[in-house]
């Protein structure tokens, strides 16, 4: 059974870092693409991020590249965020998810989210 | 930036009526399109990809249609666990992968 587990979730002031984590279980995780994904409280899903199964390619969306990392430990079976100068509008639920197979940007799984709040 | 536009915001269904969302691209995405569905406090869950083809343990009265622009979920008896909101989202043209703004689909 996959089991995607967020961590890394906190209040942290703005201007500041973050790195969140994603634990992932019950399958081949070196074979599949893997996602990052954000909800803000009350709004609709945006899409932040995705690294290919084997590391070579990773993707963002404009509103966090070049404050973002996504990276990846296939050794750990663990995705990551590191999210750098943060700001009041990155205040949101943040999902890992499995993409279907190795890069079909199809979201198959998802995690439970953890949530980051960025205040002062 | 493909835009997803879905309608209604707002759906309200009594149970083991139908309920039809619609889902619109901004260009064409093909049949490059997933919906999925999330509950109160909970994950997303993939409900169709490829436009119509159902995800593993998804239930036959969920059915999606449509290509190019225009795309539809049909839920054909709501049961009461299907009440939740629903996304569509492109992955045809990316980055960025896009989501719509989301169906909630409501007791009436």
């Amino acid at each position: 059974q996959v089991h995607l587990v967020e961590s890394g979730g906190g209040v942290v002031q703005p201007g500041r870092a973050l790195r969140l984590s994603c634990e992932a279980s019950g399958f081949t995780f070196r074979n599949h693409g893997m996602h990052w994904v954000r909800q803000a409280p009350g709004k609709g899903l945006e899409w932040l991020a995705i690294i290919w199964f084997d590391e070579t390619k990773e993707y963002y969306a404009d509103s966090v590249r070049g404050r973002f990392t996504i990276s990846r430990d296939n050794s750990k079976n663990t995705l990551y965020l590191q999210m750098n100068s943060l700001r009041a509008e990155d205040t949101a639920v943040y999902y890992c998810a499995r993409d279907f197979k190795s890069y079909t940007r199809i979201l198959s799984h998802w995690g439970q989210g953890t949530l980051v709040s960025v205040s002062s | 930036e493909i835009m997803m536009t879905q309608s209604p915001a707002t759906l309200s269904v009594s149970p083991g009526e139908r309920a039809t969302l619609s889902c619109r691209a901004s260009q064409s995405v093909s049949s490059n399109l997933a919906w999925y569905q999330q509950k109160p406090g909970q994950a997303p869950r993939l409900l169709i990809y490829g436009a119509s083809t159902r995800a593993t343990d998804i239930p036959a009265r969920f059915s999606g249609s449509g290509s190019g622009t225009e795309f539809t979920l049909t839920i054909s008896s709501l049961q009461s666990e299907d009440f939740a909101v629903y996304y569509c989202q492109q992955y045809n043209n990316w980055p960025p992968l896009t989501f719509g703004g989301g169906t909630k689909v409501e007791i009436k």
